[in-house]
């Protein structure tokens, strides 16, 4: 069963900041939270991963709330080749298993 | 470098064909995954190979028949496959099943239509 609830669908304009918000209100402590993205027709890309604190990489910044209930991954300068589905994930520490969300698509528009 | 390379990007096949699916990576990983997507569906785990023994079969029809032959190779042989067969079947990769956290890289993926 998915762990994760995302909305299915979002805008954002060319340049700037795209916010993806996703629950987990029953991770367990041992979980971390993953989002990979998904361009039409291509394999799944890793993006960034947390358990507690938040993260930052050359892709995205990942927030986590206190109680690790919610996140929100964060892409600073949304362009257009950013246009994808972007999978919220959760994963049980050292176990191969992603429980998969059902995915926002995100449409940037020009 | 975290490439998983995947062969053929597109096969079409009859019903009574055998083909196969291949993957490589050369990242020294220790685990390596075979998936199926749907359209508009995530991707569903079919096996899970670590040290080069299948670990985790999500049981799979026995018409998709994985092998690992090294440990940077997995293959995914197909024969007898229907219709609804049909779906993008990615490759992915990690250091082990078990390290702490550890990331799982994908290939682009193999679209296989059953006609």
């Amino acid at each position: 069963d998915a762990k994760t609830t995302q909305p299915p669908s979002m805008d954002c304009a060319e340049g700037r900041a795209a916010n993806l918000p996703c629950n987990h209100s029953t991770i367990s402590g041992n979980e971390y939270v993953y989002w990979y993205r998904q361009i039409h027709s291509q394999g799944p890309q890793y993006i960034i991963h947390g358990l507690k604190n938040n993260e930052t990489n050359e892709m995205a910044s990942l927030i986590i709330t206190e109680d690790r209930k919610s996140s929100t991954l964060i892409l600073p300068h949304a362009t257009l080749r950013d246009t994808a589905v972007y999978y919220c994930i959760v994963r049980v520490n050292s176990n191969y298993q992603l429980i998969w969300g059902a995915g926002t698509k995100l449409i940037i528009k020009p | 470098d975290t490439e998983v390379t995947q062969t053929p990007k597109h096969l079409v096949m009859g019903m009574t064909n055998k083909k196969s699916l291949k993957c490589e990576q050369h990242m020294g990983h220790r685990a390596m995954y075979w998936y199926k997507q749907k359209a508009k569906k995530p991707p569903e785990l079919m096996f899970v190979y670590s040290y080069e023994k299948l670990s985790i079969n999500e049981s799979v029809p026995s018409r998709f028949s994985p092998e690992c032959p090294n440990s940077s190779l997995l293959n995914l042989h197909l024969h007898a496959l229907q219709p609804e067969d049909s779906a993008l079947y990615l490759c992915a990769s990690s250091q082990s099943l078990t390290a702490s956290g550890n990331t799982i890289y994908f290939g682009e993926g193999s679209w296989l239509t059953v006609v």
